[in-house]
């Protein structure tokens, strides 16, 4: 399977608190993408990040990649009650349009 | 704008009947893909085509089939379900030109379906 795997596999935190999540992958990689899906909805996507980049922040969101050890973190800072979903990260394989979903983080945010 | 829309949001099928979920979308995308989501697993792509009448396969394409007649509609087929294909499905889609690597996927909000 080339599917990726995420750490950990399950999160729960406080409030206010930084959530880290890692994902690692299996093959070459075109761009890698991070998506929430909060119960019984679809995905939706928060960051996207090149092959060519190493480190890129939106909003509260920090994503880092090595490509080297073909892994890749999602930082949330001041976490909220609100983050409380499954993250994925998705891989999209060079030279093709396939991505590969990892195994997902439920993360748990306590108000 | 409605996005990408996938019906029925549920379905119940004994196994060896037939169906087709329906996934259309109004943003003009040429990629559009469809994805079964099982717990712990993830989501592992099924079929996916770049645009009208070019379809592909997928990392799990057996016992479903799929066509692309129009760039809205992208249905996904189980000709004879069985208990393997109880699963969550998700319809997304994206430009396949040369933003492809550049752009988000946008998801339906999924079909549960149960084969009993």
């Amino acid at each position: 399977s080339q599917q990726g795997e995420e750490d950990p596999q399950a999160l729960s935190i406080q409030e206010g608190e930084n959530a880290t999540m890692n994902c690692s992958y299996k093959t070459s990689i075109n761009n890698l993408q991070w998506y929430r899906q909060n119960s019984g909805r679809g995905l939706v996507h928060l960051i996207l990040i090149r092959s060519n980049e190493r480190e890129k922040h939106s909003g509260r969101l920090r994503v880092t990649l090595d490509t080297s050890k073909k892994s890749s973190s999602l930082l949330i800072t001041a976490s909220r009650a609100a983050d409380t979903a499954s993250y994925f990260c998705a891989t999209a394989l060079s030279g093709t349009y396939k991505y590969i979903f990892g195994t997902g983080t439920r993360l748990k945010v306590l108000a | 704008n409605a996005g990408v829309t996938q019906t029925p949001k549920f379905q119940v099928l004994k196994t060896g009947q037939s169906m087709t979920l329906q996934c259309a979308q109004d943003m003009n995308h040429e990629y559009m893909s469809w994805y079964r989501q099982d717990p712990g697993m993830g989501l592992r792509l099924i079929h996916y085509s770049v645009g009208a009448g070019i379809t592909d396969q997928g990392e799990v394409p057996n016992g479903y089939n799929v066509s692309r007649s129009t760039t809205e509609d992208f249905p996904l087929r189980l000709l004879s379900a069985a208990p393997s294909q109880t699963s969550v499905y998700f319809c997304a889609s994206s430009y396949s030109d040369l933003t492809f690597y550049n752009s988000p996927l946008h998801f339906g909000n999924g079909t549960r379906l149960t084969v009993t």
